[in-house]
């Protein structure tokens, strides 16, 4: 069975250009998570879709941004406009339904670089 | 204060001696603790998963809950060479996982 599929696995823009990410989870997983680790700092939480639902995106960094999951299956996050602290690595990771968080399976990332 | 604190090394060890990490957290609500293992370049792999006060043993790694401490850790016995790697602890709330900034760990042949 495929994992967590992300694309591109890279992805170098220049600033102001608009970059669209996508993540394709586990088949049968309906919770889909975004995470962001900018180079030297931790991995954080962007969003969470539960199917096709925002379940939270406290995590979004600023309107720029903008996570999609028509259907509850692939999801795609959008930057629009790149800016260059927006450079980092974008995981996506997908879980099965339950009360618990269970542990997330990930995606390889994409590497944003915005230059 | 960080929501998720680990020390970020790099921590050093000799290879078949014990690594140990350590992760203490914020939030007492929390619920379930992970441990991933990052290679450079690659996506976090979970090694261990702990829910309940205690160890949980698998294998070469025992997950250590100490939750009115608010502290997990991992050991890692025997370790090897390939064992080098970045280990993120997680902790999860409901849905929303937190990392910590992970712990390199060097393991020296």
């Amino acid at each position: 069975e495929a994992g967590v599929t992300q694309f591109p696995s890279h992805s170098v823009i220049e600033k102001g250009q608009t970059v669209t990410l996508r993540c394709d989870p586990i088949s049968g997983h309906d919770n889909l998570y975004w995470y962001r680790r900018v180079m030297g700092k931790e991995i954080k939480f962007l969003l969470h879709f539960v199917k096709e639902s925002k379940q939270d995106e406290s995590g979004m960094p600023n309107n720029r941004f903008l996570a999609e999951r028509t259907g509850g299956t692939y999801s795609t996050l959008k930057v629009q406009p790149a800016e260059l602290e927006d450079s980092g690595v974008y995981f996506c990771a997908s879980s099965l339904q339950g009360a618990l968080s269970t542990e997330a399976f990930f995606g390889q990332g994409t590497r944003l670089t915005v230059v | 204060q960080k929501e998720v604190e680990q020390n970020s090394g790099p921590l050093s060890v000799p290879e078949g001696a014990i690594a140990s990490l350590n992760c203490t957290y914020s939030d007492r609500g929390s619920q379930s603790f992970f441990w991933y293992r990052q290679y450079s370049g690659k996506s976090p792999e979970l090694i261990m998963f702990i829910y309940s006060n205690g160890d949980k043993e698998d294998g070469r790694f025992t997950a250590q809950l100490n939750k009115a401490s608010q502290y997990v850790s991992l050991l890692i016995r025997d370790s090897q060479p390939s064992d080098s790697a970045t280990y993120l602890c997680a902790v999860s709330g409901g849905f929303k996982t937190i990392f910590g900034a992970g712990t390199r760990l060097f393991v020296k042949a």
